[in-house]
C-alpha cells in the first residue's frame, strides 16, 4: 500500500520570503505521479503542481517548483516570493498508472503567510 | 468549461437516516472519484467510478456506495447515518490516464449528522 507523509502539521513564512514543504512517501510502484494541491479557506482545492516519476527534471509553474528526490521517495514544495493568497492548507498526492483516479493523500500541512 | 459541481453544499441529517449527494464532472472528463475529509483521519479515498463502473474503493463500510451515470454524472449515498459520517465530502473529476492524471475538484458538501 502506498503512504504520504507529511511531517510539517503547520508552518508560517513571512511576505515575499521563500518557503519549503516537505513531503515522503512509499511505494513499491515504478510508475507514478506526484502532485501537490492547495486548499485555501474557501476549501477549494486546486493543483498546484504535478511531477511524473519518470522524468528527472522538476516541475516549475511561476512561484512554486518541487524538489522531487526519487531514490529518497521525497517531494517537497518551494512556494518563492509568498503571497498572502498562499495562505492555505498544502496536500501532498500519490497517483500510480495503474490506478489512475485513485490518489493517496498526505495529512497536510497549513501554510500561514504573515504580512 | 464549467468546473466540477456538487450538490448540495450543506446537509444536516440525524442519525439512521440516509442522504445522497451529487456530483457533475467537468464535460469530458470520464473519471469521478469520491473523497471524505475530516480534521482527523485528512482526505480518505472513497470510490472510483469511469464509465459508469466502480475501478476502484477504499476501506469504508458497504453504508457507502455510488453509482455513475451514463452521461459521467455521479451520486454517493451513505445510508444508517453515524455521528462519525460528518464530514466534507469531495468529489473530483479527471480525464484519468497519461494526458491528464490530476484531479479537478468540487466545493464540496458539508455533511453534519446529529
Amino acid at each position: 500500500a502506498q503512504t504520504v507523509t507529511q511531517s510539517q502539521p503547520e508552518m508560517s513564512v513571512q511576505e515575499a520570503e521563500t518557503v519549503t514543504l516537505s513531503c515522503t512517501y512509499d511505494t513499491s510502484e515504478s510508475n507514478y505521479y506526484l502532485f501537490w494541491y492547495k486548499q485555501p479557506p474557501s476549501r477549494q482545492m486546486i493543483l498546484v503542481i504535478r511531477q511524473e516519476a519518470y522524468k528527472q527534471q522538476n516541475a516549475t509553474e511561476n512561484r512554486f517548483s518541487v524538489n522531487f528526490q526519487k531514490a529518497a521517495k521525497s517531494f517537497s514544495l518551494k512556494i518563492s516570493d509568498s503571497q498572502l493568497g498562499d495562505t492555505a492548507m498544502y496536500f501532498c498526492a500519490f497517483m500510480t498508472y495503474t490506478n489512475a483516479g485513485k490518489s493517496t493523500f498526505g495529512d497536510g500541512t497549513t501554510l500561514t503567510v504573515k504580512p | 468549461k464549467a468546473g466540477v459541481t456538487q450538490t448540495p453544499r450543506y446537509l444536516i441529517k440525524t442519525r439512521g437516516q440516509q442522504v445522497t449527494l451529487s456530483c457533475s464532472p467537468i464535460s469530458g472528463h470520464r473519471s469521478v472519484s469520491w473523497y471524505q475529509q475530516t480534521p482527523g483521519q485528512g482526505l480518505q479515498f472513497l470510490f472510483e467510478y469511469f464509465s459508469e463502473t466502480q475501478r476502484n474503493k477504499g476501506n469504508f463500510p458497504g453504508r457507502f456506495s455510488g453509482r455513475q451515470f451514463s452521461n459521467s454524472r455521479s451520486e454517493m449515498n451513505v445510508s444508517t447515518l453515524e455521528l462519525g459520517d460528518s464530514a466534507l465530502y469531495l468529489c473530483a473529476s479527471s480525464l484519468a490516464g497519461r494526458q491528464g492524471a490530476e484531479l479537478f475538484f468540487g466545493s464540496g458538501t458539508q455533511l453534519s449528522v446529529l
